[in-house]
């Protein structure tokens, strides 16, 4: 089975500070990746996602991910974190199940962002 | 403009009685989700449905049911919930299941047991 870590449970960041949270990914093939984020009591919005080409994937609110088959990583990058960018961040890999691409989430990482 | 509706957004009830969880979508889409998600962890999948064709996860416990009357419906149903299954539920919807598919999720039910 595909499985995702994501191995911090949490992460503090100053307002306006740079921001990386990884994602390591197990997959036999070539890896659909995606990265959600949920503010409390919400659910889940995608912020990105990589199928193929460039390794570099713009998505929104500011957010980029890097896709390295080297490292089987996926980890996402923000150059200045607002305080409304608080929330959960889940990584996921897309894994095909009785015809269907399911997303097999990680744990989760929570950012606290300090002002 | 909301795509995704899950009512009610918190539902109580007691052990051992019934309850039904909703949602609803304004996008069309041929596949929906449940999952559930308990206190800081992952959304775990329950079951989808690929119009109307049902796909049950391989650990779903049998006392969740759920049903999907019409492409726009989806409805989860316990029938006898445990103080364990005290969690927020989530639905999601897909256009299609292919991997490139976006899913869409809704706000969440959350669920207290008594």
């Amino acid at each position: 089975a595909q499985s995702v870590t994501q191995p911090d449970i949490h992460i503090t960041v100053s307002e306006g500070a740079s921001l990386e949270l990884r994602c390591n990914y197990s997959y036999g093939a070539t890896p659909y990746l995606f990265w959600y984020v949920q503010s409390p009591g919400q659910g889940l919005q995608l912020l990105l996602k990589y199928f193929s080409g460039d390794t570099l994937v713009q998505g929104i609110k500011g957010f980029e991910a890097e896709f390295k088959r080297s490292q089987s990583s996926f980890n996402l990058r923000k150059p200045s974190v607002h305080w409304s960018d608080a929330a959960e961040y889940f990584c996921a890999v897309g894994d095909w199940r009785r015809g269907s691409y399911i997303p097999t989430f990680g744990r989760g990482t929570s950012l606290i962002v300090h002002p | 403009d909301a795509m995704v509706i899950q009512n009610p957004r918190y539902q109580v009830t007691q052990f051992g009685k019934p309850v039904t969880l909703s949602c609803s979508q304004t996008l069309n889409h041929n596949v929906m989700y449940w999952y559930q998600q308990k206190s800081s962890q992952a959304p775990k999948l329950l079951f989808h449905y690929y119009d109307k064709d049902f796909n049950n996860e391989a650990d779903t416990p049998d006392n969740f049911q759920s049903r999907r009357p019409n492409t726009s419906f989806c409805f989860l149903d316990i029938r006898s919930p445990g103080l364990g299954d005290a969690a927020m539920y989530l639905c999601a919807t897909s256009r299609d299941s292919q991997a490139q598919e976006t899913q869409y999720f809704g706000p969440g039910t959350r669920l207290l047991v008594l």
